[in-house]
């Protein structure tokens, strides 16, 4: 059965203490890997894609990585503002598979 | 302009009414989804419709009924609601074909009293 599993459900960060958010799954066929971020009260907000194995993705203080069985997200010297969900999912071919999230809290 | 828009934002009803929310894309994509979103953050997909026509119908209940007039729209009907529906409705849509990115409106918070 087609799984994405996030880990810590939570993380308390000090700003500028980095970390890395874990998305694991197993799905047959994988055709992208998608890290998104909520903020309390809306719609999540694609952050990044990735395709194959190996491929990696920065933007700011986020770099996505990708192996064959899970993803990573780095946060480097993180700051109150990345405060927020971020969310995992899968796409197989035939559907979007969400993982349940971590709830990322930065205190200054 | 937004992408993805969705209305009402809040909709607070009573068991047993039937409500509406609607949405709307301007990003030019063939496929429109609803997701549902439990207290617990888990999305999990609803329906997909890929130019007018319903290609993913996972297991809700038949209260629920989507209606898709043209490709930029994609509507979601709910009769005789119940407790159990309160949540976080997304719209969502893509470009046609695996692997494209989703995008999400910023949500309907439905209560149910």
């Amino acid at each position: 059965e087609d799984q994405v599993t996030q880990s810590p459900e939570a993380l308390r960060l000090q700003e500028g203490e980095s970390s890395s958010l874990n998305c694991s799954y197993t799905v047959s066929g994988l055709r992208g890997l998608f890290w998104y971020r909520q903020d309390p009260g809306k719609g999540p907000e694609f952050l990044f894609t990735l395709y194959s194995a190996g491929e990696e993705k920065e933007k700011e203080r986020l770099k996505a990585t990708l192996t064959k069985k899970e993803s990573f997200l780095h946060i480097t010297a993180p700051k109150p503002e990345d405060s927020a969900t971020y969310l995992c999912a899968v796409h197989t071919g035939n559907q979007f598979y969400f993982g349940t999230g971590t709830s990322l809290t930065v205190i200054p | 302009d937004t992408a993805v828009s969705q209305t009402p934002k809040y909709l607070v009803t009573q068991m047993g009414n039937d409500k509406s929310i609607k949405c709307e894309q301007n990003l030019g994509h063939d496929t429109m989804y609803w997701y549902k979103q439990d207290s617990k953050k888990f999305l999990k997909i609803m329906f997909s419709y890929n130019n007018k026509e319903l290609i993913i119908n996972e297991t809700v209940p038949n209260r629920f009924s989507p209606k898709s007039p043209d490709k930029a729209h994609l509507n979601l009907h709910i009769n005789s609601l119940e407790l159990g529906d309160s949540a976080v409705y997304f719209c969502a849509s893509s470009r046609q074909g695996s692997g494209n990115t989703i995008y999400f409106g910023e949500g309907s918070w439905l209560t149910v009293v």
